[in-house]
């Protein structure tokens, strides 16, 4: 399973609240993603790092934070939760290689619920 | 920009073989994925391909064709357990050092007895 847990499982917010989403990897791998999952849109990258420090933006970045200070924590906030945010967030891992080219692997999944 | 299109929904029945297949349009193609996804779980890593051919894993094989911009996924003897969706991704080679994917919407089978 590539060693990866987030947490929370399951969390119920309200809107204008802020939420912070944990994901830990205990294989020290470089690259870490964080990806939702809605009916209809299928999986997307939200935010992405190559590194300690090293972050960037995926394709659907609006409203959401990213920070990764140690190798095995990549921290996803919502500085404001919306219930547009309402979601399944997936935190994965690349196993390999310089630039990432390895598969990705997925944690279990945070179940968030704005209302 | 990047596109990728599957099937939505399949039924097949058990100790069938079943296609499933997937068509893609990147600036950069860098390798295809393919993700088998339970109800409720995580996405789990199937398949990889990135030259021309078959790419065979038990009673799963993968088939890649960059000119056509096609790939299948190719379930055998299909089982109950194989119900699930199954997610076709693309690693584009614009998108640098990071190894981003971007992922199909999924195509959910039933497997009926």
């Amino acid at each position: 399973d590539a060693g990866i847990t987030q947490s929370p499982r399951h969390k119920v917010t309200e809107t204008g609240t802020p939420v912070t989403l944990r994901c830990h990897q205990t294989e020290n791998h470089r690259y870490m993603y964080w990806y939702r999952q809605d009916p209809g849109h299928g999986l997307r990258l939200i935010h992405y790092s190559y590194g300690v420090k090293d972050t960037d933006k995926g394709e659907v970045s609006d409203g959401y934070s990213v920070s990764r200070s140690k190798t095995e924590d990549f921290l996803l906030t919502l500085e404001s939760a919306t219930s547009s945010q309402t979601s399944v967030y997936f935190c994965a891992i690349s196993t390999g290689g310089d630039r990432g080219d390895y598969e990705q692997y997925f944690g279990p999944g945070t179940r968030l619920t704005v209302t | 920009g990047q596109n990728i299109d599957q099937p939505t929904e399949m039924t097949a029945t058990e100790g069938a073989i079943v296609q499933i297949n997937c068509t893609y349009q990147t600036s950069g193609f860098n390798g295809l994925f393919w993700y088998q996804q339970h109800a409720g779980e995580a996405p789990t890593f199937l398949s990889y391909n990135v030259l021309d051919g078959l790419e065979e894993k038990g009673r799963f094989s993968s088939f890649l064709s960059r000119s056509k911009g096609y790939s299948y996924l190719l379930l055998k003897e299909l089982q109950m357990k194989d119900s699930a969706s199954y997610l076709c991704a693309v690693r584009d080679r614009g998108s640098g050092n990071t190894g981003k994917l971007i992922f199909g919407q999924g195509t959910t089978l039933q497997v009926k007895p």
